[in-house]
């Protein structure tokens, strides 16, 4: 069975740092593209960030381009969200997905709440 | 950029009536559209693939039908686990995915 748990998710001050985990199970991780989506409060799904398979390309949302950072350990099949220079408008539920074929997303975790706020 | 737009924003049925979502896209993504259905609490859910293609374990009275920049999605027979929040979103222009703001069914 495929799983996906998130972690690292809490409250941090506008312009901190936080740092989300999604650990993989049930399939062969380094053989999937990843990825984050995040939903703001009352709003609806952005994509984030993907990641391929080997971790040397990567692609992010406008918004948080030079911010985020995504990254990936296949040996330990954990995919990472490093969460920098953070904004009142990045709180959130942030989704650990993966993509098939780089495409659509068959698999979301069930979500780690980032709330940004002094 | 694609925009994806959905409607209606609610659309209010009652239990074992059917249900049309539609979303449209600003300029063609061919068939490279997917639903997905997300309830309160829980990890959204793709529905359906490829515009028509229904994802493992979803039951047969979800259909999606369209292409190019017109899309539906029909939920037959309504049943109470069918209310949610539905989201399409396009994977045409790698990589560039977006969704629509997506579709509330709620019970009448």
């Amino acid at each position: 069975e495929v799983q996906l748990v998130e972690s690292g998710g809490g409250l941090a001050q506008p312009g901190k740092s936080l740092r989300l985990s999604c650990t993989a199970s049930g399939f062969i991780f380094s053989d999937f593209w990843m990825g984050w989506v995040r939903q703001a409060p009352g709003k609806g799904l952005e994509w984030v960030a993907h990641i391929k398979k080997r971790g040397d390309d990567k692609y992010y949302v406008d918004s948080v381009e030079g911010r985020f950072t995504t990254s990936r350990d296949n040996a330990r099949n954990s995919l990472y969200l490093d969460l920098n220079s953070l904004r009142a408008e990045d709180t959130a539920v942030y989704y650990c997905v993966r993509l098939w074929d780089g495409d659509y997303y068959d698999y979301w975790g069930q979500g780690t709440l980032v709330t940004v706020s002094s | 950029e694609v925009v994806m737009t959905q409607s209606p924003a609610t659309l209010s049925v009652s239990p074992g009536e059917s249900a049309t979502l539609s979303c449209r896209a600003s300029q063609s993504v061919g068939t490279n559209l997917a639903w997905y259905q997300h309830k309160p609490g829980q990890a959204p859910r793709l529905i359906v693939r490829g515009a028509s293609t229904r994802a493992t374990g979803c039951p047969a009275r979800f259909s999606g039908s369209g292409s190019g920049t017109e899309f539906t999605l029909t939920i037959s027979y309504l049943q109470s686990e069918d209310f949610a929040v539905y989201y399409c979103q396009h994977y045409k222009n790698w990589p560039l995915w977006a969704f629509g703001q997506g579709t509330k069914v709620e019970m009448k």
